[in-house]
């Protein structure tokens, strides 16, 4: 049973282009959370979704930032219009439903020059 | 507002044991997890506590008090591998949401 995968690991992307994380939660996991982390700081959260839904955005920023999970197929984080200030790791977690504990991926770094 | 609060570094022999707290004011509790992450990569899930009292796993311990709002993480017989950081979470009254510390960087000597 493969875990949650991320890719790609390292991603990097001038100023004013698009970032396309994917996640591809572990097997029988309908719930996807996505987190942020700066270097030396803790993760701060972004979004949780089920399959085809939203659940909670309020960790999302309000312009540029969008997140899905469609019915097949990985979750996708989308930034458009990246700027520096975009840059770090960011983090995928899948459950299973009723969960105490969250599988993380290996993240994908992102680099904004 | 909501807090977690965990040393930002702490230092200790190959061998020995170290406890490392963790303090949290959050609006409602649904539980206080402990990851480990090693640079670089995921953070890898340690333990979860939801009562008061301590739950033992090996060499890893952790304790919580609800009332108090505090938990550490206790590792004995260290090992030079035990150097990462080690990050205090705790799940809100949404019962999904994590509310992370910055986590204390765990530095192991010979």
């Amino acid at each position: 049973n493969a875990g949650v995968m991320q890719n790609p690991r390292h991603l990097v992307r001038r100023r004013g282009q698009e970032a396309r994380l994917r996640c591809s939660p572990m097997k029988g996991h309908s719930h996807v959370y996505w987190y942020r982390q700066l270097p030396e700081e803790g993760l701060k959260f972004m979004v949780y979704l089920q399959k085809e839904n939203i659940i909670d955005e309020s960790g999302m920023p309000k312009e540029r930032f969008s997140a899905e999970f469609p019915k097949e197929g990985p979750s996708i984080l989308r930034i458009q219009q990246v700027v520096r200030g975009d840059s770090a790791a960011y983090f995928c977690a899948s459950s299973p439903e009723g969960y105490t504990e969250a599988f993380f991926g290996q993240g994908t770094r992102l680099t904004v020059v | 507002g909501q807090n977690i609060d965990q040393p930002t570094e702490m230092t200790a022999t190959e061998g020995a044991i170290v406890q490392i707290n963790c303090t949290y004011q959050t609006s409602g509790f649904n539980g206080l997890f402990w990851y480990q992450q090693h640079a670089g990569e995921a953070p890898t899930f340690l333990s979860y506590n939801v009562l008061d009292g301590l739950e033992e796993k090996g060499r890893f311990s952790s304790f919580l008090s609800r009332s108090k709002g505090y938990s550490y993480l206790l590792l004995k017989e260290l090992q030079m591998k035990d150097s990462a950081s080690y990050l205090c979470a705790v799940r809100d009254e949404s019962n999904y949401q994590l509310i992370w510390g910055a986590g204390t960087k765990l530095i192991i000597k010979p």
